[in-house]
């Protein structure tokens, strides 16, 4: 039982290219969900998806994509990449929304 | 807007001793739940322990416990018997239903040996 997993786990990229992050549970969670988390804050929801073939919009969408063809797996991506992503990704899952979230190990991305 | 506030960026504690952390958070709910999750140097997030605010009870994990005060919407964690392992940063989190989650800035706790 692997729990949530991320991949890659670091990555650079520069400005303008395009690049996905995949995230994949093993737990047979509903919910999954990707954060980004900056110097001096807090998680930050981009993302969401309340089960298979269904994705939100959180907090701070803009920039990214996301689809969620497998219930098992999250993918997240940049199709024009901006030092302003720049961050540290995190996927999360959870069986239901009221449910504890459990997170992956994270991708650093930077992008210069 | 949801907030939430840790008003200690960073706590410091000598081993064996006992640590409390603050958090407050506002909202005009009263169904909800709150969580604090523990962040090492390896950057996993870790849940630390869970609350209802529907329970009246204190939640708690071993040597973790909360003091949770719903009508001063305050959520504090208390670390007894403070272990080297405890040093982290430490996030204070909030959910609604189905809401997003959110977090406060955290707080960076130094265990000194």
């Amino acid at each position: 039982n692997a729990g949530v997993t991320q991949t890659p786990k670091f990555r650079v990229l520069k400005t303008g290219q395009s690049m996905t992050l995949l995230c994949a549970q093993d737990m047979n969670h509903e919910y999954m969900y990707w954060y980004r988390q900056d110097p001096g804050m807090g998680l930050r929801l981009i993302h969401y998806s309340v089960g298979e073939g269904t994705t939100a919009k959180g907090e701070v969408p803009d920039g990214y994509n996301v689809s969620r063809l497998k219930k098992q797996n999250f993918l997240l991506g940049l199709e024009s990449a901006a030092p302003s992503q720049t961050s540290v990704y995190f996927c999360a899952s959870s069986y239901g929304s009221q449910e504890t979230q459990y997170f992956g190990p994270g991708t650093r991305l930077l992008v210069l | 807007a949801q907030t939430v506030t840790q008003s200690q960026p960073e706590m410091s504690v000598q081993e064996a001793e006992t640590v409390t952390l603050s958090c407050t958070y506002d909202t005009s709910e009263s169904d909800y739940y709150l969580f604090w999750y523990k962040q090492p140097p390896s950057r996993q997030m870790i849940l630390v322990i869970r609350q209802e605010a529907y329970k009246q009870q204190n939640a708690t994990e071993n040597r973790f416990s909360v003091n949770f005060q719903k009508a001063a919407k305050s959520f504090s964690l208390k670390i007894s018997d403070s272990q080297l392992g405890d040093a982290a940063m430490y996030f204070c989190a909030y959910k609604i239903g189905q809401g997003n989650l959110i977090f406060g800035k955290g707080t960076k706790l130094s265990v000194k040996p």
